[in-house]
């Protein structure tokens, strides 16, 4: 398969704007994870789904930061009034195993977000 | 609270040389540790975790949970070895979330 498809790649914001990104986990995987990796560091868990219920959102910044499954499939995470420390990439993640099978989560290629 | 740490940003190795990248964490109980890899233009992705105990591209990584270190050796490094590691811990269990550290960018030259 494809593996985790994300999109856009890249996206370009204007400071306050809001903005959406989405993930397309492998077909079949009930786990999804969102990460925030900003530029010279490593990946900081955001948020967990397992099927349509979000279970963890502990590592939401902000209510500004808002994600959601609504079929269990497609993740969307929103961001409402862009900040510039907002700018980094996001990645998701997806496991056809519930909770913790690291050695089964593969991640997407990332939305690159940069806020201007 | 859990925290890894990986001291050296860039690692330079000539070809053929052993390689080593620290990885050191901080955290109370027992936990998994692994190591993810980011080749150029690609996803991360597993290498290794300390539970298997296996050896992935000649990479080995031993928990020394005395020292709370993680590190990642492999004896003669290869030129496509170069890519960027991060280091990363779950705190075991059904725990789902990994905390990553910062990553060392590892460069072989030939």
């Amino acid at each position: 398969g494809a593996g985790v498809s994300q999109s856009p790649r890249y996206k370009v914001a204007k400071r306050g704007q809001d903005v959406a990104l989405r993930c397309d986990p492998i077909s079949g995987h009930v786990s999804l994870f969102w990460y925030q990796q900003a530029l010279g560091q490593g990946p900081e868990f955001l948020t967990y789904f397992q099927n349509e219920a979000q279970l963890d959102k502990s590592g939401l910044p902000s209510d500004r930061f808002f994600a959601e499954r609504p079929e269990g499939s497609v993740s969307t995470l929103k961001i409402q009034r862009t900040q510039q420390e907002d700018s980094a990439v996001y990645l998701c993640a997806s496991s056809s195993f519930p909770r913790a099978r690291h050695e089964k989560l593969f991640f997407g290629s990332g939305t690159q977000l940069s806020v201007l | 609270a859990q925290r890894v740490t990986q001291p050296e940003k860039l690692l330079s190795v000539f070809k053929g040389a052993p390689v080593e990248l620290k990885c050191n964490y901080s955290y109370s109980g027992s936990p998994e540790l692994f190591w993810y890899v980011q080749y150029s233009r690609q996803r991360l992705q597993l290498l290794l975790r300390h539970i298997s105990r296996e050896s992935i591209k000649g990479f080995t990584a031993d928990l020394n949970k005395g020292e709370t270190s993680f590190h990642l050796k492999k004896p003669f490094a290869q030129e496509e070895d170069s890519a960027m590691y991060y280091c990363a811990l779950s705190s075991g269990g059904s725990n789902y979330k990994l905390t990553f550290g910062k990553g060392t960018l590892l460069t072989v030259n030939p």
